[in-house]
């Protein structure tokens, strides 16, 4: 069971926008710490999509966002495109424990 | 542009250890401010972290696995080694190493990943 809770599917048609959650707890994401968001598609590397709750590394679109509230967060996808269908990982980091990374245990988008 | 590759054996069989390689180019791990982690999946299931080695040495392993994991890095070279006692089939899996910033503690470029196989 993962530290973050991601619902584990979603879907959209293409041009409609999505958004996949993530929460967490006081511990995590309510404790200040940054939330990241992973795209992943099969037999390739997991891609930093958002990082530090809402900037996106240089060559990803904008059609790609992040927001964090309390102890969740979000990513919001607009204009869904077919190539979008992959698995989105939230992540941020765990102040229990001696401090440790924690991701959700993902969400698969069907566009 | 950062690059990681993770080599190892396919292969282990119950009980053994398995050693893992990261090498990377790109960066120092004697930079300030940089660190390698170790990130798997099992077939089907969702990521889990494993463990960080920051630049100054520092390591962190996650708490379920803590007794199990080693991380060293190479002295000599851009290698970072990550070690895992006592292998059982559920620890089958790809393991990937990947670029950490600690400012952020995110993965911003990952290895293409290494599937592990744990024979019974």
């Amino acid at each position: 069971q993962s530290v973050l809770t991601q619902t584990p599917s979603v879907s959209g048609a293409p041009g409609q926008r999505v958004t996949i959650s993530c929460t967490g707890s006081s511990s995590n994401i309510g404790a200040g710490y940054d939330v990241h968001w992973y795209q992943h598609l099969p037999g390739t590397a997991p891609k930093l999509l958002i990082y530090g709750n809402n900037n996106r590394p240089s060559g990803v679109p904008d059609r790609f966002s992040g927001s964090k509230s309390g102890t969740s967060a979000s990513l919001a996808i607009t204009g869904l495109q077919a190539e979008d269908e992959a698995d989105y990982y939230c992540q941020s980091y765990d102040n229990s424990l001696s401090g440790s990374v924690v991701f959700g245990g993902g969400t698969k988008l069907t566009v | 542009q950062i690059t990681l590759k993770e080599s190892g054996p396919t292969l282990v069989k119950h009980t053994q250890t398995l050693t893992l390689t990261c090498s990377f180019s790109a960066f120092s791990l004697y930079t300030s401010g940089e660190a390698v982690g170790w990130i798997r999946q099992p077939p089907g299931k969702a990521l889990e972290w494993l463990g960080l080695i920051y630049w100054n040495d520092e390591k962190r392993y996650s708490p379920s696995l803590k007794n199990r994991l080693t991380i060293t890095r190479d002295t000599s070279k851009n290698e970072v080694v990550l070690t895992m006692t006592n292998m059982d089939p559920v620890d089958t899996a790809t393991y990937y190493c990947a670029h950490s910033r600690p400012r952020y503690h995110d993965f911003d470029f990952w290895g293409q990943g290494t599937l592990v196989t744990v024979s019974s």
